[in-house]
């Protein structure tokens, strides 16, 4: 069973068109949560942590939030830099999973 | 600067022929680990490591070895590659001082096994 599932599995926005990506995660002892961006051909790069339901965290256009079953990164604004790969992440104790990710292309 | 280095970067490769792909890091983290990514399958933890002589399995660790001698160097080995070890492999490392690990990853390597 799949500990992380992410959701859509592509995004195809409009510059300024904001946007919601999903992350849904199963594990029980919830040592943090966290979401990277990957852009093609590169490691992927660390964006947010969130350790507990109602937690929040911004960067530029981008904010993430969680609850006890999901978490969401929000896309304000985007601008077709913004296009990558973004992935969610949890830790239970000392191992990680990660979700397929959510490829979101930006038209100008 | 602050990084994780990976090599060889591109890798083709002979059924059954050992070989290890070199993992470093320079920020002194104790947390280390390897992925493998498939397409549709994201990320999947193959071994991670908390410190030196430390090591553990992840999700898929049948097929590789790895070892943890020194605090910077974190090996990934295939004693015998098999194509379905085809992939895109990232290793990465995090502090733990926290127990929350904030993982800086490498560039990856593309292994392609004939």
């Amino acid at each position: 069973e799949d500990q992380v599932t992410q959701s859509p599995e592509a995004l195809r926005l409009q510059e300024g068109e904001s946007s919601s990506l999903n992350c849904s995660y199963t594990v029980s002892g919830l040592r943090g949560l966290f979401w990277y961006r990957q852009d093609p051909g590169k490691g992927p790069e660390f964006l947010f942590t969130l350790y507990s339901a109602g937690e929040e965290k911004e960067k530029e256009r981008l904010k993430a939030t969680l609850t006890k079953k999901e978490s969401f990164l929000h896309i304000t604004a985007p601008k077709p830099e913004d296009s990558a790969t973004y992935l969610c992440a949890v830790q239970e104790d000392y191992k990680l999973s990660f979700g397929a990710g959510t490829t979101v292309t930006v038209r100008a | 600067e602050a990084q994780v280095t990976q090599n060889p970067r591109y890798l083709i490769t002979v059924t059954g022929k050992k070989l290890t792909v070199t993992c470093s890091q320079n920020m002194n983290h104790e947390y280390m680990s390897w992925y493998r990514q498939d397409p549709g399958l994201g990320l999947r933890q193959i071994y991670y490591s908390m410190n030196v002589e430390v090591t553990d399995k992840g999700d898929v660790p049948e097929g590789y070895k790895v070892s943890r001698k020194e605090k910077r160097n974190f090996p990934l080995i295939l004693e015998s590659p098999s194509p379905n070890q085809t992939s895109l492999y990232f290793c990465a490392s995090s502090f733990s001082g926290t127990g929350v690990y904030e993982q800086y990853f490498g560039p990856g390597t593309r292994l392609t096994v004939t």
